[in-house]
């Protein structure tokens, strides 16, 4: 059983559209996460939630949008997608603690945009 | 802000030597201190943390770290390289203050010569 799964894993698309990520976990993790991981592989966090209530949202254009229907659920909408977009789209999940727990990664989404 | 430093972009080591990667911190207050592998096409893999206690730390496929506080170092080590160690090294720190933010270095990429 995949922990961390995200569709599609690869996504090729047209300036100006508009496309979505999907994320789900079966870890019971309570905390999800998207990274942005562009071609040098440098890696960025974009948003995080916590069952379901946005507790990080670093500075990214509010063309995307995350949204959280559970907490086994993370999923990433863009709106008019740019050639600065593309880029490999992480989802990862870990349990919220003060402890240090490590987050568990998804494959990635590779985003490319003409 | 915590941030983290990996000076080296690239560490070639012969089979069966020594593998060192070299990871920096900057935090306010304890650090939480990780260590992931991301192999081509994959995501991130979690292989060992520093949280509190031994400075020495043991982690997956024979990797080793260890924390130095006077050095603010979280140095990768395994005592004997195999090529399939070949990928790319991230370091990451989270502060103590509970906001649950993990700041990754740049990656290291890692070839091990047969």
């Amino acid at each position: 059983d995949t922990a961390v799964s995200q569709t599609p894993k690869y996504l090729v698309t047209q300036m100006g559209n508009d496309k979505s990520i999907k994320c789900e976990q079966n870890l019971g993790h309570d905390t999800m996460y998207w990274y942005k991981q562009d071609s040098k592989k440098f890696l960025k966090i974009m948003f995080s939630y916590n069952n379901k209530e946005l507790i990080i949202n670093e500075t990214v254009p509010n063309r995307f949008s995350p949204k959280s229907p559970d907490k086994a659920h993370l999923n990433l909408h863009i709106n008019s997608l740019e050639l600065g977009d593309s880029a490999v789209y992480f989802c990862a999940s870990s349990q919220w603690d003060l402890l240090g727990k490590e987050l568990f990664f998804g494959e990635g989404s590779r985003l490319t945009v003409l | 802000a915590q941030s983290v430093a990996q000076p080296e972009d690239q560490v070639n080591v012969a089979e069966g030597n020594p593998l060192t990667v070299k990871c920096t911190y900057s935090v306010s207050g304890n650090p939480y201190l990780f260590w992931y592998v991301q192999y081509p096409n994959r995501g991130l893999q979690f292989l060992l943390k520093y949280i509190t206690g031994d400075n020495l730390v043991k982690g997956s496929y024979g990797f080793e770290a260890e924390f130095n506080k006077s050095q603010t170092s979280f140095h990768l080590k395994k005592p004997s390289a195999l090529v399939s160690d070949s990928a790319l090294y991230f370091c990451a720190v989270r502060d103590s203050s509970g906001n649950n933010r993990l700041a990754f270095g740049k990656g290291n990429q890692v070839v091990v010569i047969p």
